[in-house]
């Protein structure tokens, strides 16, 4: 399919583990935003990229989070020495332009567990 | 402080009549606004949008008012159906305009559409 994938769809771990988690945007898309959503909440912006630089950080909660970008594609957020607080689901979103308020496309969100 | 308030959590109505989800700003600097709509397991999906220099817009059963004095916007959906049953979020952005880049989310609306 030609949509925002994220891998793993589930990823559950123990607490002061790391983890990786990936998003294929959209090819073309210059633009891609890391996002989570915990229980009962809203979406939270973590990270926005242009390219592969990172404009606007600032969303990470915290300097366990940190996410790369690789020749303008692939993303990884990392966030390590989980915390039972990072449970929630992560979604990354893609859009062709740079500008925020263009349309984003979202993946199915990875939900990550931490015990 | 949330920026982008959606203050009923969720909302019931038969189907075939009129959905209204609601949605409030603080920030004066966004001026552009979006609708998205998730189902479960699923990542958000666009579904309308509108900017400040219009009051309404329109597309197919979906229309979106934008009260600016009120810094309050909603979406109504007429005639509701059951597949509109999803949570709906409210997103707001400044534009190129206003150099004020961040999307902001609401904690979002679920609606359940009774057949």
């Amino acid at each position: 399919g030609a949509g925002v994938s994220q891998s793993p769809s589930n990823k559950v771990t123990e607490k002061g583990k790391d983890v990786e988690l990936r998003c294929d945007p959209i090819s073309g898309h210059t633009a891609l935003y890391w996002y989570r959503q915990s229980l009962g909440q809203g979406l939270e912006f973590l990270i926005y990229f242009q390219g592969n630089s990172a404009p606007d950080k600032s969303g990470l909660p915290s300097d366990r989070f940190s996410a790369e970008r690789t020749g303008g594609s692939v993303s990884t957020l990392t966030i390590q020495r989980t915390q039972q607080e990072d449970s929630a689901v992560y979604l990354c979103a893609s859009s062709p332009q740079g500008y925020r308020y263009n349309e984003q496309f979202f993946g199915p969100g990875t939900r990550l567990t931490v015990l | 402080d949330q920026q982008v308030k959606q203050n009923s959590p969720s909302l019931s109505v038969q189907e075939g009549r009129i959905s209204i989800l609601n949605c409030d700003y603080t920030n004066s600097m966004f001026d552009y606004f979006l609708w998205y709509k998730k189902y479960p397991a699923e990542g958000p999906t666009f579904l309308i949008s509108i900017s400040s220099i219009k009051d309404k817009n329109e597309d197919g059963r979906f229309t979106v008012f934008l009260n600016k004095s009120a810094k309050h916007l909603s979406l109504h959906i007429v005639p509701s159906q059951p597949g509109d049953s999803a949570v709906y979020f409210c997103a707001a952005s400044g534009s190129w305009e206003t150099s004020y880049d961040k999307v902001i989310f609401g904690p979002g609306t679920s609606l359940s559409v009774i057949p």
